[in-house]
């Protein structure tokens, strides 16, 4: 089970944002990935095989852990990047997702 | 050029057999280490993992839904189907399939919209 915190982050542009996400045993950080979600679109996968970003992600994006403890990590808030966040973990079977953090604007 | 699509009825009475397709391109499901796993997200909620099938044919399901679940494959097509039986409105969603592969990028499909309702 992958469970996220906060539910909701209220940000303003340009602020950090930082996004947990704790499994409830350790697992392997290679299969660890985050994704973006907007609404009515396909989750958009930002970081792989535990912190390398996917193609076209800004370096602002940044995702560490290991154990039981993963983070990602927005250095400086964009208007764009207010949005559902989510955790997962694709070792599997199964391919576990956390809940979701939903960043909004303050 | 790696693609997945899934395609499946727009809209499924209650009670009826839902069934969702996922097409691929671009690599094969038989290479070694290759998996295919189903995805839904109900409106305004969170992504919930449903089943595996593995370049082995072996096949893994959400506990929840095990025993109305089934996905299968089509060598020959390059599709793996999914099929939910007694079809609830609860069951209302988007339906993806993506790839797992290693430790390369994941990829998703776009996503097949079905809603159960009489």
């Amino acid at each position: 089970v992958l469970t996220q915190s906060p539910g909701t982050l209220s940000l303003s542009p340009g602020e950090r944002a930082t996004l947990s996400c704790r499994a409830s045993q350790t697992i392997d950080s290679v299969y660890f990935a985050w994704y973006q979600q907007k609404p009515g679109h396909t989750p958009r996968l930002l970081t792989y095989a535990a912190s390398t970003r996917a193609t076209g992600v800004p370096d602002r994006f940044s995702a560490s852990g290991s154990g039981t403890d993963f983070a990602l990590t927005i250095s400086r808030l964009e208007p764009e990047d207010f949005a559902v966040y989510y955790c997962q973990h694709y070792a599997g079977p199964p391919e576990t997702f956390g809940q979701g953090t939903r960043v909004e604007m303050k | 050029q790696v693609s997945l699509r899934e395609s499946g009825p727009a809209l499924v009475k209650p009670t009826q057999t839902l069934t969702v397709t996922c097409s691929f391109s671009g690599f094969s499901l038989s290479t070694s280490g290759m998996a295919l796993i189903w995805i839904r997200q109900p409106p305004g909620k969170a992504l919930e993992w449903l089943a595996r099938i593995d370049w082995r044919d072996n096949k893994y399901y959400s506990k929840s839904l095990q025993t109305r679940l089934t996905v299968s494959k089509d060598t020959s097509s390059d599709q793996i189907l999914l099929t939910l039986t007694d079809a609830d409105p609860v069951d209302t969603g988007t339906y993806y399939c993506a790839r797992i592969y290693g430790r390369a990028p994941i990829l998703w499909g776009q996503g097949t919209l079905v809603t159960v309702a009489s």
